[in-house]
C-alpha cells in the first residue's frame, strides 16, 4: 500500500530552527508538496519538490531525496505564527495526491 | 480576489440523514477537489470535478456523491450518514485542468465540519 509518515507533533522554541521529516512509500513519484494548515483554517501551499535537493523560500526550505523516499521541511527563525500543522503530500504514478496525517508544530516563547 | 469558499461552516446531522456541502472555487478555476479530513488522519481524496464532469473518485462508498455546476461551483452530498462520516470536508480548486501536471497547486477552502450524532 501507499504510505506517508510524519511525526505527529513537534515542539520548538521561538527563534530556533526545526526540521519536519516526511518519508514516503508510493507507487511512483511525480512530486512532493508541503502545505501549512493553521487550526480551523484552509491548508496553504508552501513548497513543491520534484528533483533531488534543497529548495529555499525565505525562512522555509524543503529537501527531497527520491532514492531514500525522504523529504524534510526546514523552518528557520521560528515565529509564534508558525504554530500550525504541516502536511506532506506525494503525487503518485497516477498523479493522485497521497497525504500524510500532518505534523502539529507547537512554538513556545 | 476571493478565495475558495465553503458552506456551511458547521453542520450537525443525525445518522441516516443526508448532508449537502457547497463549494465555490476561485474565479477562473475549473477543477474542484473534495477531501475528507478525519481527526488524526491525512486528507482522504473523495472526488474530482472538472468542466462539470466527475473525473476521478477516491475509495469511498457510493453514498458519497456530488456534482459541479456550469459556474464551476460544486456540491458534495453524503447520503445515509454514519457516525464515522464526522469529519472536516475540504474543497480545493485548481487552475490546472490536467491532473497530469506535477506542480498542480491546490487552493483550499476553510472546510465544512460535519458532525453526525
Amino acid at each position: 500500500g501507499q504510505n506517508i509518515d510524519q511525526p505527529t507533533e513537534m515542539t520548538a522554541t521561538e527563534g530556533a530552527i526545526v526540521q519536519i521529516n516526511c518519508t514516503y512509500q508510493t507507487s511512483g513519484f511525480n512530486g512532493l508538496f508541503w502545505y501549512q494548515q493553521h487550526a480551523g483554517e484552509a491548508p496553504t501551499f508552501l513548497s513543491y519538490n520534484v528533483l533531488d535537493g534543497l529548495e529555499e523560500k525565505g525562512r522555509f526550505s524543503s529537501f527531497l531525496s527520491r532514492s531514500k523516499g525522504y523529504s524534510y521541511l526546514l523552518l528557520k527563525e521560528l515565529q509564534m505564527k508558525d504554530s500550525a500543522s504541516y502536511l506532506c503530500a506525494v503525487k503518485d504514478s497516477n498523479y493522485q495526491l497521497i497525504w500524510g496525517a500532518g505534523t502539529k508544530l507547537i512554538i513556545k516563547p | 480576489e476571493a478565495g475558495v469558499t465553503q458552506s456551511p461552516t458547521h453542520l450537525i446531522k443525525t445518522r441516516g440523514q443526508q448532508a449537502t456541502l457547497r463549494c465555490s472555487p476561485i474565479s477562473g478555476h475549473t477543477s474542484v477537489y473534495w477531501y475528507q479530513q478525519a481527526l488524526g488522519l491525512g486528507l482522504q481524496f473523495l472526488l474530482w470535478y472538472d468542466e462539470g464532469e466527475e473525473r476521478n473518485r477516491g475509495n469511498f462508498p457510493p453514498r458519497f456523491s456530488g456534482r459541479q455546476f456550469p459556474n464551476y461551483s460544486s456540491e458534495l452530498i453524503v447520503n445515509a450518514l454514519e457516525l464515522e462520516d464526522s469529519a472536516l470536508y475540504l474543497c480545493a480548486s485548481s487552475s490546472d485542468r490536467s491532473a497530469h501536471s506535477g506542480a498542480n497547486v491546490l487552493t483550499f477552502g476553510a472546510g465544512s465540519r460535519l458532525t453526525v450524532l
